[in-house]
């Protein structure tokens, strides 16, 4: 069965800080990998996603994230922290058809920007 | 265009009171889903839909219903309202649900749920 650990409910960085969210997956087959952004009073927005092509997956606002398959993990990388980046972050999961197509969210990261 | 749109926004229930949630999307997408937001367990699915007439249980079904008639609505129906599902509920829809198109949703902005 799928699943997806994020470690860390929140985050604290400095605006201008490395941003790093860590998620780690499990999945019987390969898997397709998703993080999220929800802003204040807002549904989610997809950040980026992982389908098999290449490892390093950029997204919008800066971000990228690198699939590690012998770590299972789908860690979320931004260089260098904005304002605008407070949010909470999920890391997502589906393992396609095998598991009828459904996605499975982790439990969320929140990040705090500090000026 | 207006994307997902849900209502209500905010609802507040007596335990044992029936209500709809609604969802609409004007994209023509296939697929149509509903999830569940708790602090600390991010999203979890409560039922979704593949096309019209078409449903299936997510991982936590009980206490919903849930129908399609048509391409752009799937309302959600809690028929009997517990504390338990004091939530914020997300609709959320997808183009398809088939390879590299999976897990490509679009949300709704939430419904907060209290039921008293």
């Amino acid at each position: 069965a799928q699943s997806v650990t994020q470690l860390g409910s929140h985050v604290s960085v400095s605006e201008g800080a490395l941003v790093l969210l860590r998620c780690n997956y499990s999945s019987s087959v390969p898997p397709y990998l998703f993080w999220y952004v929800q802003y204040p009073n807002q549904g989610l927005q997809l950040l980026l996603k992982y389908t098999s092509a290449a490892t390093l997956v950029k997204g919008i606002n800066g971000f990228e994230a690198e699939f590690k398959k012998s770590e299972t993990s789908f860690h979320l990388t931004k260089p260098s922290a904005h304002m605008s980046d407070a949010a909470e972050y999920f890391c997502a999961v589906s393992e396609g058809p095998a598991a009828g197509n459904k996605l499975t969210f982790g439990g969320g990261t929140r990040v705090l920007v500090k000026p | 265009n207006a994307g997902v749109t849900q209502t209500p926004k905010f609802q507040v229930l007596k335990t044992g009171q029936s209500m709809t949630l609604q969802c609409a999307q004007d994209m023509n997408h296939e697929y149509m889903s509903w999830y569940r937001q708790d602090p600390g367990m991010g999203l979890r699915l409560i039922h979704y839909s593949v096309g019209a007439g078409i449903t299936d249980q997510g991982e936590v079904p009980n206490g919903y219903n849930v129908s399609r008639s048509t391409t752009e609505d799937f309302p959600l129906r809690l028929l009997s309202a517990a504390p338990s599902q004091t939530s914020v509920y997300f609709c959320a829809s997808s183009y398809s649900w088939t390879g590299h198109i999976a897990g490509e949703l679009f949300f709704g902005e939430g419904s907060r749920l209290t039921v008293l």
